[in-house]
């Protein structure tokens, strides 16, 4: 069982739809954090949070520690916004990685 | 201004061959990481360097060699190139561990073995 698991690993959503992507971890962490790839290739770095809610545009990214437990939410959602989404952590000053979850959004 | 950037972005090559991929940041960070993303698009930690001195070495086979000229730069040197080489590697950096650690990735290196 990897140590960081996201759900669903795929996802499939018609634009203007609401978005919610969740990871959860089962190590200690000091940070937990969202990552964007494109299918370019590029890995961009969306939110870093150790706790509560960091809101970027239709971006929103929570954290509850306790559970172990984090959610992007993208409200709402655009074509512009398909790509892979990783969830991270940052434990033992290393990321450990998600799979990943695909986003397609179609308009 | 590129903030991550590595050369070459692209790498097709024999197997057995040694080749390099570099790595530079001028964000004045002190970490610097290299990352591999196999064909499953699972990434994975190779490598930590803070300010020049390896701090993480995750299991990599001896013919991976991370080389840190100064601490703007990381290098990665590979012996002997097997199948198994091929995938995406990423060269990130970001500030030391205690502080705001969030990672900024260089545009990625496509090393395909044949």
């Amino acid at each position: 069982k990897n140590e960081v698991e996201q759900s669903p690993q795929n996802l499939t959503a018609q634009e203007g739809e609401f978005i919610t992507i969740n990871c959860s971890y089962s190590v200690g962490i000091s940070a937990l954090h969202w990552l964007q790839q494109h299918p370019g290739g590029g890995i961009v770095s969306l939110f870093m949070l150790s706790s509560g809610k960091k809101k970027h545009g239709r971006l929103i990214a929570t954290i509850n520690i306790q559970e172990k437990h984090s959610s992007l939410h993208i409200t709402p959602s655009h074509p512009r916004d398909s790509a892979v989404y990783i969830c991270a952590v940052t434990g033992r000053n290393k990321l450990v990685f998600g799979a990943g979850t695909i986003l397609r959004v179609k308009s | 201004d590129t903030a991550v950037s590595q050369t070459p972005k692209y790498l097709v090559t024999q197997m057995g061959n040694d080749k390099s991929i570099k790595c530079e940041q001028n964000l004045g960070h002190d970490t610097m990481y290299w990352y591999k993303q196999d064909s499953k698009k699972f990434l994975k930690i190779m490598f930590s360097y803070n300010n020049k001195e390896l701090i993480i070495n995750e299991t990599v086979p001896n013919r991976f060699s991370p080389k840190s000229p100064d601490k703007a730069h990381l290098n990665l040197h590979i012996n002997s190139l097997e199948l198994g080489d091929s995938a995406v590697y990423f060269c990130a950096s970001s500030l030391p561990r205690g502080q705001h650690n969030e990672q900024f990735f260089g545009p990625g290196t496509r090393l395909t073995v044949l």
